[in-house]
């Protein structure tokens, strides 16, 4: 069975770090273009960072460029998620979600992790 | 690119048709094999989505044929044929038209009337 499974959420003080990890299975992970995508409580889908199948292209939405990393190990079969400096407004569910096809970015997401909740709390 | 929906919430009753708008800010035409880069997801409550449709009308395998995707360019359209129970849910249009960033559209909560 094709598998993302997010860990690493929890309760973070504003200003504060957290490293996101999604580990998949049942597919060549390494083939595979994965992004994270984020769900405020009660609000739409927001695509969060992306990233190429080798890790060598990276992308970014503006609300967390410049303070996060999008990363994969691809002999470990896993994504991560680096934020810093964490905000109010970055509280939300994070999943990961991996392209259907592989060798360009025109794909639709056809697999997601049932995500990992992150709460920005003092 | 900016994805638009309409409604925001829809109520229909069971076994009534329900229809669902998406309009992006630009084409989401693939001119090269004239494939519109656009899908739809279904998220059940306490649930990630789920994908219903990809280039705009194709469906994934076991969603039931009560689903259907339609439009080109700009206007898309989500229409279940005959509500039921299960179709609960809030309803996304996503283009992935380019390279990132990718965009969904607001969502559409769709409920039982």
């Amino acid at each position: 069975e094709v598998q993302l499974v997010e860990s690493g959420g929890g309760l973070v003080q504003p200003g504060g770090s957290l490293r996101l990890s999604c580990a998949g299975s049942g597919f060549t992970f390494g083939s595979f273009a994965i992004s994270w995508v984020r769900q405020a409580p009660g609000k739409g889908l927001e695509w969060v960072s992306g990233i190429s199948s080798s890790g060598g292209n990276t992308y970014y939405a503006d609300s967390v460029k410049g303070r996060s990393t999008i990363s994969r190990d691809n002999s470990k079969n896993t994504l991560f998620l680096q934020i810093n400096s964490l905000r109010a407004e970055d509280t939300a569910i994070y999943y990961c979600a991996k392209l259907k096809g592989t060798y360009s970015w025109n794909w639709y997401f056809d697999v997601w992790g049932r995500g990992t909740l992150v709460t920005v709390s003092s | 690119i900016v994805m638009t929906q309409s409604p925001d919430s829809l109520a229909v009753s069971l076994g009534e048709r329900a229809t669902i708008n998406c309009k992006s800010s630009q084409s989401v035409l693939y001119s090269s094999n004239n494939k519109n880069n656009l899908a739809w997801y279904q998220q059940r409550p306490g649930q990630p989505p789920k994908l219903l449709i990809y280039w705009a009308s194709t469906r994934e395998s076991g969603v039931p044929d009560r689903f259907s995707g339609n439009g080109s360019g700009t206007d898309f359209t989500l229409t279940i044929s005959s509500l039921q129970a299960e179709d609960v849910a809030v309803y996304y249009c996503q283009q992935y038209h380019s390279s990132p960033p990718y965009s969904f559209g607001q969502g559409t909560k769709l409920e039982i009337k």
